[in-house]
């Protein structure tokens, strides 16, 4: 089945600096991608959609300027946390649809950072 | 908006117990709707799905019936195992096209032997 690689599947980092999540559709093109986030016991939160070639759409009350993505092609997704904080500190999934509107999602594994 | 809610966990059974997974929606139109599991260590993973009213999503041994008239869409396994043992989520999805999954808060079942 289709498969999608998200690394990586854990970091920590320092306070203040950037970390960038990558996100890849490796059998199939992801025209669709949405980026999720899981705080403890919580849901996973959509935090954006992103088309391929096209701005981010960014769910309310997440911040565009600190959560950066860039969907670049067809096969690759990047979300950048810039300054990290510790409230930045999730799980971070990513999911991707290729195809039509109503094809099946296909969930990355997770990242799972961790800001000191 | 739409949103899903599902039952508090952990859920803890022991083998071959009966499991059932509540779940309710709130959505506008026709959503379609679905289970999620995530076992330990791995990516999330569709369990099962149902797109319209009445129709019943089933995988391993796994049962869900869109429920219209209750907005539900409640999991129920007649006998577990071990390897059931994950976090399972129930999600919706509108009936428009390229609209993102919803998800509830996920539960956690743990089964022993």
């Amino acid at each position: 089945g289709a498969v999608v690689s998200q690394h990586p599947s854990w970091v920590i980092c320092k306070s203040g600096t950037s970390v960038k999540i990558e996100c890849r559709s490796l059998d199939f093109q992801a025209t669709t991608m949405f980026w999720y986030r899981q705080f403890p016991k919580q849901s996973l939160m959509l935090m954006a959609t992103s088309n391929e070639g096209s701005k981010a759409t960014y769910e309310q009350g997440v911040e565009k300027d600190k959560f950066l993505i860039n969907h670049a092609s067809l096969t690759l997704s990047t979300l950048t946390v810039t300054s990290a904080h510790p409230e930045d500190s999730s799980f971070y999934i990513c999911s991707a649809r290729g195809g039509q509107g109503n094809s099946p999602l296909h969930f990355g594994n997770g990242t799972r950072l961790t800001v000191t | 908006g739409d949103s899903v809610t599902q039952m508090e966990g952990p859920v803890t059974l022991s083998e071959e117990a009966f499991l059932t997974i509540n779940c309710t929606y709130t959505a506008t139109g026709y959503p379609s709707l679905f289970w999620y599991v995530q076992y330990p260590g791995e990516g999330l993973q569709l369990l099962l799905k149902a797109t319209k009213a009445d129709d019943k999503g089933s995988n391993k041994g796994f049962e869900a019936t869109y429920r219209k008239e209750t907005t539900s869409f409640h999991l129920e396994k007649g006998s577990v195992q071990v390897s059931d043992s994950a976090v399972y989520f129930c999600a919706l999805k509108g009936n428009q096209a390229g609209t993102a999954l919803i998800f509830g808060k996920g539960t956690t079942l743990s089964v022993s032997s």
